[in-house]
């Protein structure tokens, strides 16, 4: 599975929008980008996934450019429940092989 | 639809006890995942079962184990405990190769089972 790269930790202030970038530099054809949101000793949800170009549901917006090595989760006008570890998954949606790489995760801090 | 359970939520064990948890997955979803995580190493997966067989394995070492049931539930079973298995463990199930390409292989997670060895 590819690997990523993404920021240890982000602030933001309640209702500014956040964006978190993901690098994944040699994403393979057949891979699907996923993000994750996990709440301390919970386990992760899934917020979005994508191909490419751009997802909107109504939680986030994923930010896929053309060639794929990267991409950008964007959460409009957080809120202090939205503190949380952001993480950004690459794998092929083959459907066979559900083993997931989490890597370290983006730790996104909300403050009033 | 219920989500995925997982009990017990936590769990006190000592040194060379074994211990066994439970995950019941979403109705319908076939495939059950199995992760560790760790403040030191994060997430880090263990064994997929689908179908009643494992079809995918981690790097741990064989003390961890696992098995699926033919209602897809699943139990994880880890021997002779140690100290550094002291974590927080996760079961996810999906159902692979259904639903639209884009949704394929989105795992939903338990609330996990948290294990403390003493």
């Amino acid at each position: 599975l590819a690997k990523t790269t993404q920021p240890i930790s982000m602030d933001s202030y309640e209702g500014q929008e956040v964006n978190i970038t993901c690098s994944h530099n040699n994403i393979a054809t057949n891979d699907y980008i996923t993000w994750y949101q996990q709440f301390p000793s919970q386990g992760p949800r899934f917020i979005i996934q994508g191909y490419k170009t751009k997802v909107t549901n109504e939680v986030a917006s994923l930010f896929i450019p053309a060639d794929r090595k990267s991409s950008t989760l964007s959460l409009p006008r957080v809120s202090l429940s939205d503190t949380a570890v952001y993480y950004c998954l690459v794998g092929d949606g083959t459907g066979t092989a559900s083993k997931l790489t989490f890597g370290t995760g983006t730790r996104l801090q909300v403050t009033l | 639809k219920a989500g995925v359970t997982q009990t017990p939520r936590y769990l006190i064990k000592t040194r060379g006890q074994q211990v066994t948890l439970s995950c019941s997955p979403i109705s319908g979803h076939r495939s059950v995942s199995w992760y560790q995580q760790t403040p030191g190493q994060g997430l880090q997966f263990l064994f997929e079962y689908f179908s009643e067989t494992q079809r995918n394995k981690g790097n741990f070492p064989g003390r961890f184990s696992g098995r699926q049931f033919s209602n897809s539930r699943s139990e994880m079973n880890v021997s002779t405990l140690e100290l550094g298995d002291s974590a927080l463990y996760l079961c996810a199930s999906s159902n692979p190769g259904t639903g639209n390409r884009i949704s394929k292989n989105i795992q939903y997670f338990g609330a996990g089972t948290r294990l403390s060895v003493l």
